[in-house]
């Protein structure tokens, strides 16, 4: 079956680092990605739309110029928090979905960030 | 604006059957999902319904009803290893999902 692969799994960095995290999907082409934030105990929040060859579509209230998205091949795309700060500890999930229609978007495992 | 209602949780017995609703108002419908999620991990797909009926999956099945727009996850035979987040998904005219907030079931001995 579709495959998504997340990498790092788990992030611990000083505050004021930015952090890279990569998505790629492994058997299938995906034209779109999702990023989504998960805080605990709370449930998913859709971040951006992340468009292959164009600019990702940002949800209200998320900043793009502090989580930039980059969807450069059909395989992979990558978020980077910049200049990360304590608030900005949580689960980051991507998820892909294949072009044909009435698929399931598949997740990644997922990347715990933490921000000392 | 757009809408979808699930409880927020639920117990119940290993070895018994339970239901967990999910009621949507959206902009349009194509198609409806459900995921587990266990705590700390991504979410797993486990079932997609476009048209009314019911989709049977081994242990779990999903029902949808369009016009009433009301589906609901069926889990039988309840495992420990049930216990998750079941979250309902909605994918609107714009073929975004929307998604719920979850119902955390928690099975007990």
């Amino acid at each position: 079956g579709a495959v998504v692969s997340q990498h790092p799994s788990w992030v611990i960095c000083k505050s004021g680092t930015s952090v890279k995290i990569e998505c790629r999907s492994l058997d299938f082409q995906a034209t779109t990605m999702f990023w989504y934030r998960q805080f605990p105990k709370q449930s998913l929040m859709l971040m951006a739309t992340s468009n292959e060859g164009s600019k990702a579509t940002y949800e209200q209230g998320v900043e793009k110029d502090k989580f930039l998205i980059n969807h450069a091949s059909l395989t992979l795309s990558t978020l980077t928090v910049t200049s990360a700060h304590p608030e900005d500890s949580s689960f980051y999930i991507c998820s892909a979905r294949e072009p044909r229609g009435g698929q399931p978007q598949h997740f990644g495992d997922g990347t715990r960030l933490s921000i000392l | 604006g757009q809408n979808i209602d699930q409880p927020t949780e639920m117990t119940a017995t290993e070895g018994a059957i339970v239901q967990i609703n999910c009621t949507y108002q959206t902009s349009g419908f194509n198609g409806l999902f459900w995921y587990q999620q266990h705590a700390g991990e991504a979410p797993t797909f486990l079932s997609y319904n476009v048209l009314d009926g019911l989709e049977e999956k081994g242990r779990f099945s999903s029902f949808l009803s369009r016009s009433k727009g009301y589906s609901y996850l069926l889990l039988k035979e309840l495992q420990m290893k049930d216990s998750a987040s079941y979250l309902c998904a909605v994918e609107d005219s714009n073929y975004q999902l929307i998604w719920g907030a979850g119902t955390k079931l928690i099975i007990k001995p």
